[in-house]
């Protein structure tokens, strides 16, 4: 049972568009989430996160919103550049009490073109 | 600073093999997790350890195992290999693994079972 969805798989935006990626979850005890970044052969990187007390975090380009409602959480990169072109992997705790138990997407692949 | 670093980088086997990954952390992180990277279910925790202990499981066979040192790198092993088994093995090491997104992922050891 995938607790944490990403139903698109790609995604392809023209440069200096907007970029938005979408993630779902059905498991309301999730209360903090967050965005990794992963290029080819290199580990995921962390981008941004959001607890669930906020409905909106920004840093820079990257931001994300969470409707908790809909369980529902979006990340929004604008203006895209083709250095964001990377699968994106959103990520949901239960706390944040221990780094082990995030439970992770399937991705998405972004493809930034000029 | 050193990352995480992970090896072997790419590794062949066969099924019904066995086979041992390692995992170096950041130096002076004490939590180490594993992940298993798949294209149809994501990223998914296998287990963390923190100063020799094994703190969390996730819902993998016993087949996969693990260790940490006490210099806090860890081996993960799995017998028995089977063709399912095939994936992007992926270690992440944390301070004192308190916080999610304190983690930080080494570039994985890409397994093919034959």
């Amino acid at each position: 049972d995938q607790q944490v969805k990403q139903n698109s798989p790609s995604l392809s935006v023209q440069e200096g568009r907007i970029s938005i990626l979408n993630c779902d979850y059905t498991n309301s005890m999730f209360d903090y989430f967050l965005w990794y970044k992963k290029y080819p052969a290199e580990g995921p990187t962390f981008l941004i996160s959001i607890s669930s007390i906020k409905d909106k975090n920004e840093d820079g380009r990257f931001t994300v919103f969470l409707n908790k409602s809909a369980k529902h959480l979006s990340l929004h990169i604008v203006p895209s550049q083709p250095g964001d072109s990377a699968v994106y992997f959103c990520a949901a705790s239960v706390g944040t009490g221990t780094a082990s138990k995030l439970t992770f997407g399937t991705g998405t692949r972004l493809q930034v073109t000029l | 600073k050193a990352g995480v670093t992970q090896t072997p980088r790419y590794l062949i086997k066969t099924r019904g093999q066995q086979v041992t990954l390692s995992c170096s952390p950041i130096s002076g992180h004490r939590s180490v997790s594993w992940y298993q990277q798949t294209p149809g279910q994501g990223l998914q925790f296998l287990f963390e350890y923190f100063s020799e202990t094994q703190r969390n499981k996730g819902n993998f066979p016993g087949r996969f195992s693990g260790r940490q040192f006490s210099n806090s790198r860890s081996e993960m092993n799995v017998s028995t290999l089977e063709l399912g088994d095939s994936a992007l093995y992926l270690c992440a090491s944390s301070l004192m693994g308190l916080a999610t997104y304190e983690q930080y992922f080494g570039p994985g050891t890409r397994l093919t079972v034959t």
